[in-house]
This record gives structure tokens, C-alpha cells and sequence, in this order.
């Protein structure tokens, strides 16, 4: 059971918009930024948005992120086959004084 | 170029030990939070532990008391010790590095079987 909870699939078809929801607490979205990382089969996770909204140079600015609470999401726009991957929230833990994780969602383009 | 390469993972029966390796290249290991985060095959991402530039160290409940966190400043590498070994740890491990709560560079991780 992951401490951050995200829907374990999403899809979508060429051109569409997708959305991924994380939920967490007080303890770590609450009171830090979330980070999302996109992992492609047989790869280390890669950094896609850091500090709720925030893009690391070379990726797309069809990936988006945001925050609200205790909640974030991470949305797609413009699909494409390429984007199918497991993504997965994290955000630092204050209690845990560790990171914690989604359990990941796995998005598949139509 | 920063760089993470893992080493010394594989096949090792239910009790044994195994010393994990992650060699930094393009940053300073000992200047920057570094953790393990690990992932059973099929399954999702696991944070294992941290260790702190200023040297603390924090595990998660399910490697407290089996795994150690520690780094060899002079040879710029990170290490996990994982003793008493169990099924449930079998994954690939990785090492990250952190910046500014962001786990910001991987390796390309190592796998860990435990299997009589």
C-alpha cells in the first residue's frame, strides 16, 4: 500500500488530454512540493516535473503539473504513443523523514 | 556529466547479506543527500533510505534494523549494506541523489534476488 495514492491506469488517444491525480497528506504534499517521474519499460525513473510545476530542460511542455493541498496532478496534453509509460508522484515525508511514492499509474495511449 | 552507476547486486538465498555499490561520477557524494529507492519486479517505487551530507541516516520500517546506509568519501560512492535478507527484497535498487527535494539523478539500478 503506497502512501501516495494515484489510479493504477489512465488512457487516452493521440491528440488528447489526459490527467493524473496524487493524493497524499498532510505530512509530505501538504508540506512539500511534488516531483513526478515518467518510467518507460526496463529504465530508471526520469525526472518530468519538479516543484509542483516546474519542467527540468528537455521535457516537453506538454507535461504539466499542480498542486492544491493535499493533492496534485499531472496532465498531458497533445497524447502521443511515446508518452506511454508508468508515471509516479513522490513527495518527502516529514514524518517518515523519507520520500514516499504513488504506486504508480500506468497510461496507455490508444 | 553527472553519473550513478550501481554494482554488486544478484542472487542471494533468504538470510544472507550483500553490499550494494553506487559510484558517483560529476558530483560529490558526500556534499548531497543521497538515497536507495528500490522496486520489486512488476511493482512500484520503494524509498529505502537516506543519508544526509551532515552524515544522519533514516530507513524505511521494512529494511530498519537489516540494511546500512554509508558512503567512502575518498572513493566517491555510496553503499547499502543489506543483511538478513528476505524474499519481499528482492528488486532493483537504485541510488539517487538529491537536490532541493528532488531526486534529480538515478542510476540505472541493480538487481537483488532472494531465492533458495
Amino acid at each position: 500500500q503506497s502512501v501516495l495514492t494515484q489510479p493504477p491506469s489512465a488512457s487516452g488517444t493521440p491528440g488528447q488530454r489526459v490527467t493524473i491525480s496524487c493524493s497524499g497528506s498532510s505530512s509530505n504534499i501538504g508540506s512539500n512540493a511534488v516531483n513526478w517521474y515518467q518510467q518507460l519499460p526496463g529504465t530508471a525513473p526520469k525526472l518530468l516535473i519538479y516543484s509542483n510545476d516546474q519542467r527540468p530542460s528537455g521535457v516537453p511542455d506538454r507535461f504539466s503539473g499542480s498542486k492544491s493541498g493535499t493533492s496534485a496532478s499531472l496532465a498531458i496534453s497533445g497524447l502521443q504513443s511515446e508518452d506511454e509509460a508508468d508515471y509516479y508522484c513522490a513527495a518527502w515525508d516529514d514524518s517518515l523523514n523519507g520520500w514516499v511514492f504513488g504506486g504508480g499509474t500506468k497510461l496507455t495511449v490508444l | 556529466e553527472v553519473q550513478l552507476v550501481e554494482s554488486g547486486g544478484g542472487l542471494i538465498q533468504p538470510g544472507g547479506s550483500l553490499r550494494l555499490s553506487c559510484a558517483a561520477s560529476g558530483f560529490t557524494v558526500s556534499s548531497n543527500y543521497m538515497s536507495w529507492v528500490r522496486q520489486a519486479p512488476g511493482k512500484g517505487l520503494e524509498w529505502v533510505s537516506v543519508i544526509y551530507s551532515g552524515g544522519s541516516t533514516y530507513y524505511a520500517d521494512s529494511v530498519k534494523g537489516r540494511f546500512t546506509i554509508s558512503r567512502d568519501n575518498s572513493k566517491n560512492t555510496l553503499y547499502l549494506q543489506m543483511n538478513s535478507l528476505r524474499a519481499d527484497d528482492t528488486a532493483v535498487y537504485y541510488c539517487a541523489s538529491e537536490q532541493q527535494l528532488v531526486l534529480l539523478y538515478w542510476g540505472q539500478g541493480t538487481l537483488v534476488t532472494v531465492s533458495s
